[in-house]
Parts: structure tokens; C-alpha cells; sequence
């Protein structure tokens, strides 16, 4: 079956602009979090979706960040006014809902999207 | 807070010889452990997973890793290296303080498999 994907693989763009990274995540995934890889680091939590609702988003760096899923399926994630240091890899992954009796507790990453800011 | 610490973030080997990547963590629960694996201009793949049953965990590719509380240490090991195993690996712990599971990554270790 198809895993997560994520759309663009690449995007490069000037600071101050805005720009929109999409997450499919895996058919029947009600669990959808986002992590920002910085070079040469580990993936850092950003927000974490139950659902349409963002139940956790304690990772987002500041308010020009925001990221919906109105459907409970895609989610967006939208950085406005972009700075050089938001360039990374963004990274989707979904898993089945915690506690659910398909619960495996393991999280299906996408390929990411790596966002460069000039 | 839970937290890991990959103790090596270089790990050079010869193709054949035993893969030791160590790793410790930090919880104030039974922690749930995983390691990842990140080949270049790949996706993040589940290596292997503990969740509080068999303390020896075995994964895909041939890799293990053994939770060891005493020590709080979670390496990962592997007999063989193969060519093929050369990238990048986290260690990951899973905070469920918020009824979720929000990873926690290691900075990383990247492996180098020579000929």
C-alpha cells in the first residue's frame, strides 16, 4: 500500500516569503505529527494532529508557523515570512490512533520536504 | 522529560565485522525504544522497537538491540556489516506524558561501511 507522502521533495525560497508543505499520510492514520530535521541534527517535534485538531503543537518554534488539517486526512504545514534558519527537512509521519485496538505505536515517516531559504 | 544520547556520532567499520552503535536514555517510566534508520534522500524506516516485553529486541536487516534498565542503555548491534548499511541512525525515545507517542531523537550516528 502507498506510505506518506509529502509534496514538494524540494523548496527553495527567499526570506520573507511564504510557503506551504503538504502530508498525505497513510490511509486510515488519524495520528499525524510533523518534525523539522536541522543539518546534521535529529528530527525535533513540531505538532502533533488527532484528527482535525492539533492536539499538541508545544513544538512549533513561533508564531509564523501553523499547520491544519481540516479533514482529518492532509495536513499543511505554513511557515509566513520565512526566515534562513527555518531551512531543514520537514518530515510527516502517521500512525494509528494511541490506544486503539490497531495501535502499534510505531510512526510511518514521509521522504520529507527539504526547504531551503536563501 | 525523556531524552537519548548517542554516545558516537561517527561509527567507521569494515564490511563483515560486528556493528556496535550505543545509545542511553533517559525516563522517569518504562520507556518505549526504537532505533530508525535514514539512508540518503530517504525516508526515516523503523529498524526495530521495545515496548516493555522481550528484552533483546530483533529487527529488520539482521540488527538487535538489547534494553539493558540497569544501564539504561538501548545498543544497537549487528554480526555483519554490509555495504548496504551505510547511514544514518537514531536512537528514539517515546514520550506518552500527553497520551501520545511524541518521539524524542537522538542526534544521530552516521555509519560508514568500508570495503
Amino acid at each position: 500500500g502507498a506510505g506518506v507522502s509529502q509534496t514538494p521533495s524540494n523548496k527553495v525560497t527567499e526570506k520573507g516569503k511564504y510557503v506551504e508543505l503538504r502530508c498525505d499520510p497513510i490511509s486510515g492514520h488519524t495520528a499525524l505529527y510533523w518534525y523539522r530535521q536541522s543539518l546534521g541534527q535529529g528530527p525535533e517535534f513540531l505538532i502533533y494532529f488527532q484528527g482535525t485538531g492539533a492536539a499538541d503543537d508545544s513544538g512549533l518554534p513561533n508564531d509564523r508557523f501553523f499547520a491544519v488539517r481540516p479533514e482529518g486526512s492532509v495536513s499543511t504545514l505554513k511557515i509566513q515570512r520565512t526566515e534562513r534558519g527555518d531551512s531543514a527537512v520537514y518530515l510527516c509521519a502517521s500512525s494509528s490512533p494511541p490506544g486503539s485496538r490497531t495501535s502499534t505505536d510505531t510512526q510511518y515517516f514521509g521522504p520529507g520536504t527539504r526547504l531551503t531559504v536563501l | 522529560a525523556q531524552s537519548v544520547t548517542q554516545l558516537d556520532s561517527h561509527v567507521s567499520v569494515s564490511e563483515g565485522t560486528p556493528v556496535l552503535l550505543r545509545c542511553n536514555y533517559s525516563s522517569s517510566y518504562s520507556p518505549s525504544l526504537f532505533w530508525y534508520v535514514q539512508h540518503p534522500n530517504k525516508g526515516l524506516q523503523l529498524l526495530l522497537k521495545y515496548t516493555s516485553a522481550a528484552t533483546l529486541v530483533k529487527g529488520i536487516n539482521g540488527f538487535e538491540a538489547e534494553f539493558k534498565k540497569s544501564e539504561t542503555s538501548f545498543h544497537l548491534t549487528k554480526p555483519s556489516a554490509h555495504m548496504s548499511d551505510a547511514a544514518e541512525y537514531f536512537c528514539v525515545v517515546s514520550d506518552r506524558d500527553g497520551g501520545y507517542n511524541k518521539l524524542i531523537f537522538g542526534a544521530g550516528t552516521r555509519l560508514a561501511v568500508h570495503p
